[in-house]
């Protein structure tokens, strides 16, 4: 069974840091492009970041280059997620989800984390 | 960025009722159309892909259509397990991009 396990979200003030982690198993995990993807409360799914199988190709929202980094350790089965410079717009539940085209992006994601909450207020 | 339109907002309904949710793409997307179903305290769930295809496992009460930029969700039959918000997506232009969601109550 395909699961993705988020970790890492909490209260953190605004400039602060926070790293976020997604756990999977069920699944070959090195064969899979991943994404995370945020909701603010009351708001609509919002795609934060991508990266390919191997880790080898990173995408970011506008709103988040220079400030979010994403990354993958394949021998560990995670997918991590760095924040940094956070203000109360980064506020919102945070999945990790895969993306079912495998090491093709399709850009869909067929499974999802329950997500973190990530709450930025001082 | 490409805008993705939901309606209605939201809509009540019962059981057994007809719901149809509409998305609407600001630009011509193809069928590169996705639908999801969030409940509250759940892992957002694939349902439809490449606008009208069902997604394994998902029963055929559902079903997506459309092309371009106009596409519609149906629930031809609604359960109670189908009282959920539904979420369209577009994959054809980077960055993808979600419509605001559709929160389907109990009338």
């Amino acid at each position: 069974e395909v699961q993705l396990v988020e970790s890492g979200g909490g209260l953190v003030q605004p400039g602060g840091s926070l790293r976020l982690s997604c756990a999977a198993s069920g699944f070959t995990f090195n064969n899979y492009a991943m994404k995370w993807v945020r909701q603010a409360p009351g708001k609509g799914l919002e795609w934060v970041s991508s990266i390919t199988s191997r880790g080898t190709h990173k995408y970011y929202a506008d709103s988040m280059k220079g400030r979010f980094t994403i990354s993958r350790d394949n021998a560990k089965n995670s997918l991590y997620l760095e924040m940094s410079s956070l203000s109360a717009e980064d506020t919102a539940f945070y999945y990790c989800a895969r993306d079912a085209g495998g090491t093709n992006s399709l850009d869909f994601c067929d499974y999802w984390g329950l997500g973190t909450r990530v709450t930025v207020s001082s | 960025d490409i805008q993705m339109t939901q309606s209605p907002s939201s809509l009540s309904a019962s059981i057994g009722d007809r719901v149809t949710i509409t998305c609407r793409a600001s630009e011509n997307i193809y069928k590169y159309l996705s639908w999801y179903q969030q409940k509250p305290g759940e892992a957002p769930k694939l349902l439809i892909y490449a606008a009208s295809t069902l997604q394994t496992g998902v029963p055929s009460r559902f079903s997506g259509s459309g092309s371009g930029t106009d596409f519609t969700l149906t629930i031809t039959s609604l359960q109670p397990e189908d009282f959920a918000t539904y979420s369209c997506q577009q994959s054809y232009f980077a960055p993808i991009t979600f419509g605001g969601g559709t929160r389907v109550e109990s009338k």
